[in-house]
């Protein structure tokens, strides 16, 4: 099993600021990367797949980048819209990082 | 706009079979540019997949959970079902299901579209 491994487990960031989350897989995923923002009491929500590619009505603020076993998932400028957990799933065998917490 | 929707128990007792419905609506179940999957979320938990299945069929499970699963598509109905059997306390979860776009028929891209879950407590 491929596992993907999310840092940190908690990032605080201030609105307007910039905020960089990684992700690690345990062996190469290509570019087969997708990431999801998830808000309490909500299914997740498709931001980025094929490691950087914005899902439809994704803000451009919104960017990845990575291959292989490293990944990054760049906010910039922070809207209070973005306070949320993100996971990246790598879907060469379906599985999903433990998630990072994004908060004010 | 696809839109998906599970329906189920929200109780099941332990050691009986789970069983969810998701229906799709604004898209023929039967197109082949989609898989169809389920996942799973227990509370303050994150997110596991657990299988996925073709208009056709083809069905993709988690390694860990394959001997107690069972997916299905209703094509008549523009449905699929989740069966896991002999459930455990651990079993407890959101179960959300969500579609996989995919022009080629594969099932390899990412979730595009989930419905809004539904929580399944395993309990006596």
């Amino acid at each position: 099993e491929i596992v993907m491994t999310q840092s940190p487990a908690t990032l605080s960031v201030s609105p307007g600021e910039r905020a960089t989350l990684s992700c690690r897989a345990s062996q190469s995923v290509s570019s087969n990367l997708a990431w999801y923002q998830q808000k309490p009491g909500q299914a997740p929500r498709l931001l980025i797949y094929g490691a950087s590619t914005r899902a439809t009505g994704i803000p451009a603020r919104f960017s990845g980048s990575g291959s292989g076993t490293e990944f990054t998932l760049t906010i910039s400028s922070l809207q209070s819209e973005d306070f949320a957990v993100y996971y990246c799933q790598q879907y060469n065998s379906w599985s999903f990082g433990q998630g990072t917490k994004l908060e004010i | 706009q696809l839109q998906l929707q599970e329906s189920g128990p929200g109780l099941v007792k332990p050691s009986e079979t789970l069983s969810l419905t998701c229906t799709v609506s604004n898209v023929f179940i039967s197109s082949i540019n989609y898989y169809w999957a389920w996942i799973r979320q227990p509370p303050g938990k994150g997110l596991e997949w657990i299988g996925s299945i073709s208009n056709s069929g083809s069905t993709y499970y988690k390694p860990s959970l394959k001997s107690r699963v069972t997916m299905s598509v209703a094509t008549s109905k523009n449905q699929f079902s989740l069966k896991l059997s002999s459930v455990i306390a651990a079993d407890t979860a959101v179960y959300y299901c969500a579609s996989v776009e995919s022009p080629l028929g594969l099932p390899w891209n990412a979730f595009n579209s989930w419905g809004q879950g539904t929580m399944v407590t395993v309990s006596s």
